[in-house]
């Protein structure tokens, strides 16, 4: 089993900021099938960034993620008021498998 | 365009069983390119993947939950169903059907959630 672990648990950053989020796996991620996904209050997980640096469709290119193997990062520039929420990586590459990161909260500073 | 939907009873008692379905419309449960699968959410907490299932009938589960958890799809109805046994206040959850990638379906991302429905264990 793949664990994945999130830093820093908690970001609190002002709006316009950049956020700089970490996802760290215990082995190597299959294929970089390495995933982000924003949760709000209430909904269901949003997928960002699939394949550890694709966009998913609709997802505005303040969002990037990079990385491979066991380390990966999403990048939030100029942060707006909707980005306040909670981000998971998941990894998808030991189907049917899969694990979550414990999430890092972005929260107003 | 797919659409996945969760039902079943929003409450339960501690030790009886949890059943949930979920109905897959704009995709057919017998493709060979996907699995399908539950994922959970504590009040407050993170992700937990359940179990996945094969149209076939081939179920992997979480082996934390594996003793009590069973996942199955029904290819005529176009759905898949979890039953979780022996309930107890820590399955309180939101739990949410997927549709999830494998193989060469992952090039284009993980896969497609529902929802989600609450479950209290109560």
């Amino acid at each position: 089993e793949i664990v994945l672990t999130q830093s820093p648990g908690i970001l609190s950053l002002s709006a316009g900021e950049r956020a700089t989020l970490s996802c760290r796996a215990s082995q190597s991620v299959s294929d970089n099938y390495l995933a982000w996904y924003q949760q709000k209050p209430g909904q269901a997980p949003r997928l960002l960034i699939y394949g550890a640096s694709n966009r998913a469709p609709g997802i505005p290119d303040r969002f990037s993620g990079s990385g491979s193997e066991t380390d990966f990062t999403l990048t939030i520039n100029r942060l707006e008021p909707g980005d306040f929420a909670v981000y998971f990586c998941q990894q998808y590459g030991s189907s049917p498998g899969l694990s979550f990161g414990p999430g890092t909260k972005v929260d107003i500073k | 365009q797919l659409l996945l939907q969760e039902s079943g009873p929003g409450l339960v008692k501690p030790s009886e069983t949890l059943s949930l379905k979920c109905g897959v419309s704009g995709a057919s449960v017998s493709t060979s390119s996907y699995y399908w699968g539950w994922i959970r959410q504590s009040p407050g907490k993170g992700l937990e993947w359940i179990a996945s299932v094969f149209y076939s009938g081939r179920a992997s589960y979480n082996p934390s939950l594996k003793s009590r958890v069973t996942i199955s799809v029904d290819i005529s109805a176009n759905q898949f169903s979890l039953n979780v046994n022996s309930v107890t206040v820590a399955d309180t959850a939101v739990y949410y059907c997927a549709r999830l990638c494998t193989g060469g379906s992952c090039y284009t991302g993980p896969g497609t959630w529902g929802q989600g429905t609450l479950v209290t264990v109560s």
